[in-house]
C-alpha cells in the first residue's frame, strides 16, 4: 500500500547534539518531499521541500533534509539542536500525478534535553 | 499579511449537535483543504476543494460536510453523525496546479464534545 512511514515516534536527544528524523514513502515514482514542524496547539510550518534536482536541501532553521531515491527516504538532519527545536514533525509526500493532496505520516515528536 | 484563520480556537459542543468551523484565506490561493488531527495518527484529510463550488471526500468524510461558495472561504461542518469529533482540525490552502509549494496551514481549531 502507499504510505508515507516515519518509524520514530518519540525521539530525545540532548541540547547540541545532532538530530536525525526518519522519512520513508512507498510510492513507484518519486513524489514531491515536504518536512513540516508543529508547536503544541499550533498549526504547521513548512521547514524544507524536495521536488528535484539537487538530492540535499536546505530549509529554515538550519534544517537540512537529503533526498535517497534507492532508499525511498527523505531524512530531516540538523547539526546541533537547540532547546526551541522541541516540537513534532511530520514527513509528508505528494504522489507524482497526484491532484496535490498531501498525506502525512503519523509525525515524530522530539523531545530536548538540557 | 496573507495568511490562513481559523475560527474559533476552542469549540465546545454537546453531543447531537452539529457545529461549524470556520476557515478563511486572504493569499488568493485556489486549493483548500480540511485535516483531523489525533494523538499518534498523524493529519487525516477530511474533504479538499481545488475551485469555488466543487470539493471531493478525502480519506475520512463521514460525519463532515464542506462548502466553498467562495475563493477564500472552506467551513467545515461536524454534524451529529461523527461519531467520536473530538480532535483538532487544521485548514488548509495552496495554489493548484503542477507547481506545489506545499501548504499554508492555519492555526487549528480544537473540537471537544461534551
Amino acid at each position: 500500500a502507499q504510505s508515507v512511514t516515519q518509524p520514530d515516534i518519540h525521539i530525545t536527544v540532548s541540547e547540541g547534539a545532532s538530530l536525525e528524523l526518519r522519512c520513508n514513502y512507498s510510492y513507484g515514482a518519486t513524489p514531491y518531499l515536504f518536512w513540516y514542524v508543529q508547536s503544541p496547539g499550533q498549526g504547521l510550518q513548512l521547514l524544507l521541500k524536495y521536488f528535484s534536482g539537487d538530492t540535499l536541501v536546505q530549509g529554515i532553521k538550519g534544517f537540512e533534509a537529503e533526498f535517497k531515491r534507492s532508499q525511498s527516504s527523505f531524512n530531516l538532519r540538523k547539526p546541533s539542536v537547540h532547546w526551541s527545536d522541541a516540537a513534532e514533525y511530520f514527513c509528508a509526500v505528494v504522489p507524482s500525478g497526484n491532484t496535490g493532496k498531501l498525506i502525512f505520516g503519523q509525525g515524530t515528536t522530539l523531545q530536548v534535553k538540557p | 499579511d496573507g495568511g490562513i484563520t481559523q475560527s474559533p480556537k476552542y469549540l465546545f459542543r454537546k453531543e447531537g449537535q452539529n457545529v461549524t468551523l470556520s476557515c478563511e484565506q486572504n493569499l488568493n490561493h485556489d486549493a483548500m483543504y480540511w485535516y483531523r488531527q489525533d494523538p499518534g495518527q498523524g493529519l487525516r484529510l477530511i474533504y479538499y476543494s481545488q475551485i469555488v463550488n466543487d470539493f471531493q471526500k478525502g480519506d475520512i468524510a463521514e460525519g463532515y460536510s464542506v462548502s466553498r461558495e467562495k475563493k477564500e472561504s472552506f467551513p467545515l461542518t461536524v454534524t451529529s453523525a461523527q461519531k467520536n469529533p473530538t480532535a483538532f482540525y487544521l485548514c488548509a490552502s495552496s495554489i493548484s496546479g503542477v507547481e506545489v509549494v506545499g501548504y499554508t496551514f492555519g492555526s487549528g481549531t480544537r473540537l471537544t464534545v461534551v
